[in-house]
């Protein structure tokens, strides 16, 4: 069976803060992917990353950036300097080779950045 | 590109009525999908299409039925709503480039149904 868990349910930071999320996630799959997607209060879902098994490269996008460690099964994602904007749900989530369409998410963590 | 579509934005049934949520999609992806999101439960899969003609259940299927009959158009079916019932739905879509695996799904903004 396949999980995620996102021990977080709520984290609040002051802006300008470094923070990051954890996903620890269980799969008898050998490729499978990752993913994560950010729920702001309007409530649609954008997506961030994807990263495949095979590719266990750290990954930077601006202030955000993912450590992937197949070793302890996790996909933490980490925001630098935060910014009120940056408030929202965070799902992480997994999904099997060719099964794009069954992901299976986290139960999500909730950031919020104060001024 | 509209990319995927939801109507409607948001809708209030009575206990044993039935509905349709309609969900489209314009970038011809093969895979469809449906979620419901409930507070503190994350995303659920309820059913999922991998082309037309073809539908399979997902994790939390009782009370819902959906069909296929083209690329586009992925419809979820209430048969008769329940208060559990009452969460917000997602649909998405998404395609596989070769073997290379899921490229990642495009979901469409939600529908918020409420059962009294």
């Amino acid at each position: 069976a396949q999980k995620v868990t996102q021990a977080q349910t709520e984290i609040s930071v002051v802006e300008k803060e470094d923070v990051t999320l954890d996903c620890v996630y269980e799969t008898r799959d050998t490729t499978y992917y990752l993913f994560w997607y950010k729920q702001p209060p309007s409530g649609e879902l954008v997506f961030l990353i994807r990263r495949n098994s095979f590719d266990e490269q750290n990954e930077i996008s601006g202030r955000y950036s993912w450590n992937f460690q197949k070793s302890t099964s996790s996909f933490n994602f980490t925001i630098t300097a935060s910014q009120v904007v940056d408030s929202a749900v965070y799902f992480c989530a997994l999904s099997p080779q060719g099964g794009s369409e069954k992901l299976v998410f986290g139960k999500g963590t909730k950031l919020t950045v104060n001024p | 590109n509209a990319g995927v579509t939801q109507t409607p934005k948001f809708q209030v049934l009575k206990t044993g009525q039935s509905m349709t949520l309609q969900c489209a999609q314009d970038m011809n992806h093969e895979y469809m999908s449906w979620y419901r999101q409930d507070p503190g439960m994350g995303l659920r899969l309820i059913h999922y299409s991998v082309g037309a003609g073809i539908t399979d259940q997902g994790e939390v299927p009782n009370g819902y039925n959906v069909s296929r009959s083209t690329t586009e158009d992925f419809p979820l079916r209430l048969l008769s709503a329940a208060p559990s019932q009452t969460s917000v739905y997602f649909c998405a879509s998404s395609y596989s480039i070769g073997t290379g695996g899921p490229f990642g799904q495009y979901f469409g903004p939600g529908t918020r149904l409420t059962v009294t």
